[in-house]
């Protein structure tokens, strides 16, 4: 049974470009969560996907966006990278709602050069 | 501004010595407290959870202690193991809500 799958493993981007990431939930899993990891630092809530809309969204600019598609599998899009944006995004799943998500892929390292 | 504050930021163990990692919060709606194992290059891993009602929870060397009036939690790993070194971090969420609110996380380094 896979778990939370993510790609790419790592990116590296200039400032100014946009970026695309992808997750695909555990098996049996319909919502998604995105995360942002800066390094050193805990995992911070970016937002969260279910029915493939947007249910909550954390402190992040407009500039971060999503998609969740049929199959709950989702993209995180991030426009217009800054420096500031190399990090690790994680993505996690959860079944169903009300369930606080608990299975984490290994995410995606990003990197603005 | 962090919900979640976590406390030390690294610490090192002898094995079979007592890790113990503490957090507090401020937001009373809190409901859910998990805790997480982080290996370096590998997503969080859930590794033991407790609700405001319990006072304490165990499972095998990993306890968490509660402490629902000081707003603090803890974990404890007790006979710590060479393996048990990676990052934990502790986390709160409302049940029902979706977010998770970490802490910055702690590196335990247990030595052989």
């Amino acid at each position: 049974d896979a778990g939370v799958t993510q790609s790419p493993t790592h990116l590296i981007k200039t400032r100014g470009q946009q970026v695309t990431l992808r997750c695909s939930p555990k098996s049996g899993h319909d919502t998604v969560s995105w995360y942002q990891q800066a390094l050193g630092q805990g995992p911070q809530f970016i937002f969260q996907y279910y029915e493939e809309e947007e249910r909550q969204r954390g402190n992040f600019p407009d500039r971060f966006s999503g998609h969740q598609y049929p199959n709950y599998s989702s993209e995180l899009n991030v426009n217009a990278l800054l420096l500031g944006d190399s990090a690790l995004y994680l993505c996690a799943s959860s079944p169903g709602t009300g369930v606080t998500p608990q299975h984490f892929g290994d995410g995606t390292r990003l990197s603005i050069l | 501004q962090q919900q979640v504050k976590q406390s030390p930021q690294s610490l090192i163990v002898q094995k079979g010595g007592i890790s113990i990692i503490n957090c507090a919060y401020e937001n009373t709606a809190f409901d859910y407290f998990p805790w997480y194992q982080q290996f370096p290059g590998k997503g969080p891993a859930l590794l033991i959870a407790i609700r405001p009602d319990v006072s304490e929870k165990k499972e095998g060397r990993f306890t968490i202690s509660f402490n629902k009036s000081a707003k603090q939690f803890s974990l404890h790993i007790m006979d710590s193991q060479p393996g048990d070194s990676a990052t934990y971090f502790c986390a709160a969420s409302i049940l029902g809500d979706y977010k998770l609110s970490f802490g910055a996380g702690t590196t335990v380094t247990v030595r052989a």
